[in-house]
């Protein structure tokens, strides 16, 4: 079974960076019919997604973060990185990472994998 | 960027009842549409994916329709556990959410 695993600190002050790291189990993450995600959610708020980031690394970020975003991703321990810098009290949220897989087609693709979530409280 | 208008967002509804949540996308996005369900304290859970194909597992009450730009998530008979919000994202393009609908 897939699993994800959200790991990292939970309080970061601002205007400090925050960092998140997601471990996958059960699945390799080193496979074309995959990329990896990440996305938030504020208290009560619906869903952002923040990015994604492909075996290959390659990448694409919300335009709306794309400016303090950086993902990276390491096949040889199988996880993948978030790096949001210059946070604010904005950013507190439940920060998720997620699986994207390819349905039989290859044409159509979802998030069938989540972590657990890991709530990062932004405050001095 | 692409738009996700979900609506209504909070529904009062009871066991048994059919139900139809509406999501509507800024422009054209064929039938890279998916919908998912998220209870409390969870992670959200994927239901249906490019508009209209159940996920494993996920009771065949649930049904979703619609291409283009207006997508429907029917539940035909709510069951207790079905109280929950409920998630569209489109994957045209770089993902996004629509706002979600609360069932209560």
């Amino acid at each position: 079974q897939v699993q994800l695993q959200e790991s990292g600190p939970r309080l970061v002050k601002p205007p400090q960076t925050l960092s998140l790291t997601c471990t996958v189990s059960g699945a390799s993450i080193s496979t074309d019919s995959h990329y990896w995600n990440w996305i938030r959610q504020p208290a009560g708020k619906g869903l952002e997604w923040i990015g994604r980031i492909y075996t290959s690394g390659k990448t694409d970020y919300n335009p709306s973060l794309k400016s303090r975003v950086t993902m990276s991703i390491d096949t040889s321990n199988n996880e993948f990185s978030l790096r949001l810098t210059s946070v604010t009290a904005a950013d507190t949220a439940v920060y998720y990472c997620a699986r994207v897989t390819e349905d039989s087609t290859g044409w159509y693709e979802s998030l069938d994998f989540w972590g657990q979530g890991i709530l990062v409280t932004v405050s001095s | 960027d692409i738009q996700m208008t979900q609506s209504p967002s909070s529904l009062s509804a009871s066991v048994g009842d059919r139900v139809d949540l509406s999501c509507r996308a800024s422009q054209n996005i064929a039938r890279y549409l998916n919908w998912y369900q998220q209870k409390p304290g969870k992670a959200p859970k994927l239901l249906i994916y490019a508009a209209s194909n159940l996920q494993s597992g996920v009771p065949s009450r649930f049904s979703g329709s619609g291409s283009g730009t207006h997508f429907t998530l029917t539940i035909s008979s709510l069951q207790a556990e079905d109280f929950a919000t409920y998630y569209c994202q489109q994957g045209l393009m770089t993902l996004s959410f629509g706002g979600g609908t609360k069932v209560e």
